[in-house]
């Protein structure tokens, strides 16, 4: 089957400005989260999807991050204007929430650089 | 906020060895459960422990747990040089299935 993709693999971009990234979930898995990790740090839940609907936000920065999940399918994460500290990879991961399998699958993330 | 801190941060093992990592953490959990990352493959899921569980095995891989102490163990039995990864554990506490990760533990397994 195939898995998680996120494109685009990597981006440098300058502070203050503008950036998104898109993710595509495995097939028929309703819940979708993305993750930030900076370097030499574990993944920080960033935003948590079921279908639709935001389960989680709490840490998620609103003033400046954005998310969306249109027809419970792919989502983007939008962050505008960068700062320095959005410097990280970007985690894309999605879980199927049934049977009891907690599994969640993680795509190969986005690298971004903010100079 | 970080929920589980892993120790060692990193361990340096000769192929054929066993390696140990721990995971504390703070609060009461429903599950924890154990990922890899190295470049290569992204990361992983190895392992779930529920919190009425002890121990459980996969291939070469050992987890235990001790809801008293709130800490948990990663063996990695006869280990190989594919096994170079980062090891994190990741608590679940609420009904969300939010994961909580830890910062991870550089295991590197000489050839």
């Amino acid at each position: 089957e195939a898995g998680v993709a996120q494109s685009p693999r990597y981006k440098i971009i300058e502070k203050r400005q503008s950036v998104a990234f898109w993710c595509n979930p495995i097939s028929g898995h309703a819940t979708l989260y993305w993750y930030q990790q900076i370097l030499g740090q574990g993944p920080k839940l960033l935003i948590q999807f079921q279908n639709n609907g935001v389960v989680d936000d709490s840490q998620l920065p609103k003033d400046r991050f954005s998310a969306e999940r249109l027809k419970g399918v792919d989502s983007t994460l939008k962050i505008q204007p960068a700062k320095l500290e959005d410097s990280a990879v970007y985690l894309c991961a999605s879980s199927f929430l049934a049977g009891g399998s907690e599994t969640q699958y993680f795509g190969p993330g986005t690298r971004l650089l903010v100079l | 906020s970080q929920q589980g801190e892993e120790d060692p941060q990193a361990l340096s093992i000769q192929e054929g060895e066993n390696a140990t990592m721990n995971c504390s953490y703070k609060t009461s959990i429903n599950n924890l459960q154990w990922y890899r990352q190295n470049s290569g493959r992204g990361l992983v899921h190895l392992i779930l422990i529920r919190s009425n569980e002890r121990e459980k095995h996969s291939g070469r891989l050992r987890v235990t747990l001790d809801t008293s102490k709130k800490s948990s163990s990663l063996l990695i039995t006869a280990s190989r040089a594919a096994d170079t990864a980062s090891y994190f554990c990741a608590t679940r506490g609420g009904s969300n299935y939010k994961l909580t990760f830890g910062k991870g533990t550089l295991l590197t397994v000489n050839p």
